[in-house]
């Protein structure tokens, strides 16, 4: 079956550093892909999505990068902020796949330390 | 706009108790979903609706029933709750395939 997970369960890093977030996806089928961002107590924010059939796409100081030759997604989050300090989701939605079905991987916590 | 609200926020239910979580929203999405977030673990779809009128299974729906009442609402019946249904719930709306917008939850506890 499908399956995303992250490469790494937290992430530490210094306010004004680059973060960069990873996600492995198994489904290469998948055609659409997000990020979402989930402060403690609160549900799932938007951040960015991506289709299969773009590489790249930039959003205020977010980038999504997809690699469908080796199945892999990253959010880079540029000049990190304590108000970045959340844990990170990627979700993928299969072709073909019932709509709304995306499945999610476990998240990422990042800390921004000041 | 008050984008997807839900209510109640916390409950806490014993065991065999029944209750049923609320869902609406205001944007005028087609798609309402449903899903449970246990500790270390991403979100997992109960159930979704992609328009009105329609309901499927996601990929956890064992001992929840769903109602879509209208465009706006989406309501998640436990008939009979368990321990093992003790989670946070979300709910979330999309207008067809597009990225989904999510509730602030309601935390469930049944003891």
């Amino acid at each position: 079956g499908e399956s995303v997970g992250l490469h790494l369960p937290t992430l530490s890093v210094q306010e004004g550093d680059n973060s960069i977030i990873n996600c492995a996806y198994s489904n290469s089928a998948s055609d659409y892909f997000i990020w979402y961002k989930q402060e403690s107590g609160k549900g799932p924010q938007f951040i960015i999505d991506i289709r299969s059939n773009m590489d790249k796409r930039q959003g205020q100081r977010v980038t999504v990068l997809l690699n469908k030759t080796v199945k892999h997604l990253s959010l880079q989050i540029a000049a990190t902020q304590p108000g970045d300090s959340a844990v990170y989701f990627c979700a993928e939605k299969g072709y073909g796949g019932s709509q709304g079905n995306l499945i999610f991987g476990k998240g990422t916590k990042l800390s921004v330390k000041p | 706009n008050a984008g997807v609200t839900q209510t109640p926020k916390f409950q806490v239910l014993k065991t065999g108790q029944s209750m049923t979580l609320q869902c609406a929203q205001d944007m005028n999405h087609n798609s309402m979903y449903w899903y449970r977030q246990d500790p270390g673990m991403g979100l997992r779809l109960i159930y979704y609706s992609a328009s009105e009128g329609t309901t499927d299974k996601g990929e956890v729906p064992n001992g929840y029933n769903v109602s879509r009442l209208n465009k706006r609402e989406f309501s998640l019946r436990l008939e009979s709750a368990a321990p093992s249904q003790t989670s946070v719930y979300f709910c979330a709306s999309s207008e067809w395939d597009n990225e989904q917008f999510f509730g602030p939850g309601t935390r469930l506890t049944v003891l």
